[in-house]
């Protein structure tokens, strides 16, 4: 399986501000998903990457407020955009697996927005 | 649209015994079945996964069963160890784009 890295590992920032988040992995891959995970809850995907076309958004998401890049196959950045404390959750990246279905996680970020 | 329940959300089990982790999915397009841990402030670990093809897969003192006629599927760990307590979700391949469909997840227990 992809070892995937996750910067930064954790943030506290202000309402109003924006956060990027980055995604490394150390092998080519085509599908990358960006995901939030509330605290106790399960995990919600706000869009799936794939390098060389637009991200696609998940209902309730949109690219203003999460715009994501994927420049190549190998990294990927998610912004969380004009933060309301409502945002504060943890931020997972995973990648797609060769077989197709099978996703791995990064380690998260874990953003608290003040 | 598709939907992935999991039974139960807490499971508290004594050091030594076997826990059992239920889900039901309701696409029955569905063929792919994993299974993730989560420790605390990591990110989930995918540790067993079955593909409709398979009634049962092992690995060690983890097994994943699938019944696709009923549609659920469950995960069994025999002689639990403290490493075991953490929270455990399953997910089905549903949608486009190799997504996942993800249960709510279980916490997990091991008492000494």
């Amino acid at each position: 399986s992809a070892v995937i890295s996750q910067k930064p590992s954790r943030d506290i920032c202000q309402r109003g501000t924006s956060l990027t988040i980055q995604c490394q992995v150390d092998s080519q891959v085509t599908m990358m998903f960006w995901y939030r995970q509330q605290p106790g809850q399960s995990l919600t995907l706000i869009a799936t990457a794939n390098q060389g076309s637009e991200a696609t958004y998940e209902s309730g998401f949109v690219i203003d407020k999460f715009p994501i890049s994927r420049p190549n196959l190998t990294f990927s950045t998610l912004t969380v955009s004009n933060m309301s404390p409502e945002d504060s959750s943890i931020y997972l990246c995973s990648v797609g697996g060769r077989d197709g279905n099978e996703q791995y996680f990064g380690p998260g970020t874990r953003l608290t927005v003040t | 649209g598709e939907n992935v329940e999991q039974h139960p959300s807490t499971l508290s089990v004594q050091e030594g015994d076997s826990a059992v982790i239920k889900c039901t999915y309701s696409d029955s397009a569905s063929n792919y079945f994993p299974w993730y841990k989560q420790e605390l402030g990591k990110g989930p670990q995918l540790i067993i996964d079955i593909r409709s093809n398979v009634g049962e897969k092992k690995d060690q003192r983890i097994a994943v069963t699938l019944n696709k006629t009923a549609k659920h599927f469950s995960l069994h760990i025999t002689e639990t160890q403290p490493e075991d307590s953490a929270v455990y979700f399953c997910a089905a391949d549903g949608g486009s784009n190799y997504q996942l469909i993800w249960g709510a997840g279980t916490k997990l227990i091991i008492k000494p």
